[in-house]
């Protein structure tokens, strides 16, 4: 079957500017999870969707960042305006079940760079 | 909220000898732990995972073992490879809830 899907693979921006990360689940995966992997360090959930609904958002910095999932299926992240703090890998993933029930796989991600 | 230390940052093994990688969490809720490797520019990719309902799981040369009471656990890895070489991290999600913690990562290095 397809992995999940990301783009762009990479990007570099300045600060201050604004950035969209694109994401396309496992078919048939219900819940999507953006993570931050900031370089040396595991990766951190950002937000959690099951369907189009938001399960958790509680380490999303909502100043600056928003996602949404209209249909419940492919997703958007965005950045505005960008920090250089944000420079990262930005990983979306998607699992069948949610929590502990549904493994979760990961997509190729996307590096960002803020200059 | 769930916390997960990982130990040890860096690891070198010789081509052939064990690596053990241990973590531990703070939520005594947590029951499901699964274990990561992400190779250089790749995606992170389960490797194995372990219930808290279950002590030890071991698949080909990999095993997880849990200890509940202590609230840690364990990645072994026997006969280790130069393929095993990859940054491994641990995680934890609580039984309640949806969140994956991860650890802070092992890069391991098997030297031939």
């Amino acid at each position: 079957e397809a992995g999940v899907a990301q783009s762009p693979r990479y990007k570099i921006i300045e600060k201050r500017q604004s950035v969209a990360f694109w994401c396309n689940p496992i078919s048939g995966h219900a819940t999507l999870y953006w993570y931050q992997q900031i370089l040396g360090q595991g990766p951190k959930l950002l937000i959690q969707f099951q369907n189009n609904g938001v399960v958790d958002d509680s380490q999303l910095p909502k100043d600056r960042f928003s996602a949404e999932r209209l249909k419940g299926v492919d997703s958007t992240l965005k950045i505005q305006p960008a920090k250089l703090e944000d420079s990262a890998v930005y990983l979306c993933a998607s699992s069948l079940l949610a929590g502990s029930q549904g493994e979760q796989f990961f997509g190729p991600g996307t590096r960002l760079t803020v200059l | 909220g769930e916390n997960v230390e990982q130990h040890p940052s860096t690891l070198s093994v010789q081509e052939g000898d064990s690596a053990v990688i241990k973590c531990t969490y703070s939520d005594s809720a947590s029951n499901y732990f699964p274990w990561y490797k992400q190779e250089l520019g790749k995606r992170p990719q389960l490797i194995i995972d372990i219930r808290s309902n279950v002590g030890e799981k071991k698949d080909q040369r990999i095993a997880v073992t849990l200890n509940k009471t202590a609230k840690h656990f364990s990645l072994h890895i026997t006969e280790t490879q130069p393929e095993d070489s990859a940054v491994y991290f641990c995680a934890a999600i609580t039984g309640g809830g949806n969140k994956l913690t991860f650890g802070t990562g092992t890069q391991l290095k098997v030297e031939l």
